[in-house]
């Protein structure tokens, strides 16, 4: 039974450019979260996509955005890249209305 | 604003040791109270969890004690072991409309177990 899946692993960007990351979930689940979690911290929501909708958002600009394909995978894309948005970015699969979420290992994010 | 508070943030504790963890929460329409294990490059793994109709949770060497009148819900590691050296996030959780959830984080806490 796969887990969550993430790619890539790590990518290097430069500040200003555009980056999109990659996420499968869990076999079964159709919801998908991301979080940001900066060095030495807990995790932050982004947002949730449940029915390729966004479901639930959390304090992030509008430069933070997803989607979700009809097979429940889902992108995060960032644009205009700043230095602050240097993390490592989780992914995590639920089911329904399920409350219990599994993450995935995550995209490590580094922007120069 | 943090919604919920982790202490310590780091943690020494002998092997056969128990280690423990505290968080409080403010939101009290709060209603799901998880734990996270996070190893260096991994992402975060459910440990265990607990409603707050339930005082305590008990899984193996982990234990989840909850005080709903103080807000306040802590994990216990029975006889710690350095393969439990890693960070620990406590997380809350709510119903924010059709059933829709998301994860409140604590900031961590580092444990390091000692032979």
């Amino acid at each position: 039974d796969a887990g969550v899946t993430q790619s890539p692993t790590h990518l290097i960007k430069t500040r200003g450019q555009q980056v999109t990351l990659r996420c499968s979930p869990k076999s079964g689940h159709d919801t998908v979260s991301w979080y940001q979690q900066a060095l030495g911290q807990g995790p932050q929501f982004i947002f949730q996509y449940y029915e390729e909708e966004e479901r639930q958002r959390g304090n992030f600009p509008d430069r933070f955005s997803g989607h979700q394909f009809p097979n429940y995978s889902s992108e995060l894309n960032v644009n205009a890249l700043l230095l602050g948005d240097s993390a490592l970015y989780l992914c995590a699969s639920s089911l329904g209305d399920r409350v219990t979420q599994y993450f995935g290992p995550g995209t490590r994010l580094t922007v120069l | 604003q943090q919604q919920v508070k982790q202490s310590p943030q780091s943690l020494i504790v002998q092997k056969g040791g128990i280690s423990i963890i505290n968080c409080a929460y403010e939101n009290t329409a709060f209603d799901y109270f998880p734990w996270y294990q996070q190893f260096p490059g991994k992402g975060p793994a459910l440990l265990i969890a607990i409603r707050p109709d339930v005082s305590e949770k008990k899984e193996g060497r982990f234990t989840i004690s909850f005080n709903k009148s103080a807000k306040q819900f802590s994990l216990h590691i029975m006889d710690s072991q350095p393969g439990d050296s890693a960070t620990y996030f406590c997380a809350a959780s709510k119903d924010s409309g059709a059933g829709s959830y998301q994860l409140t984080f604590g900031k961590g806490t580092k444990l390091s177990v000692i032979p």
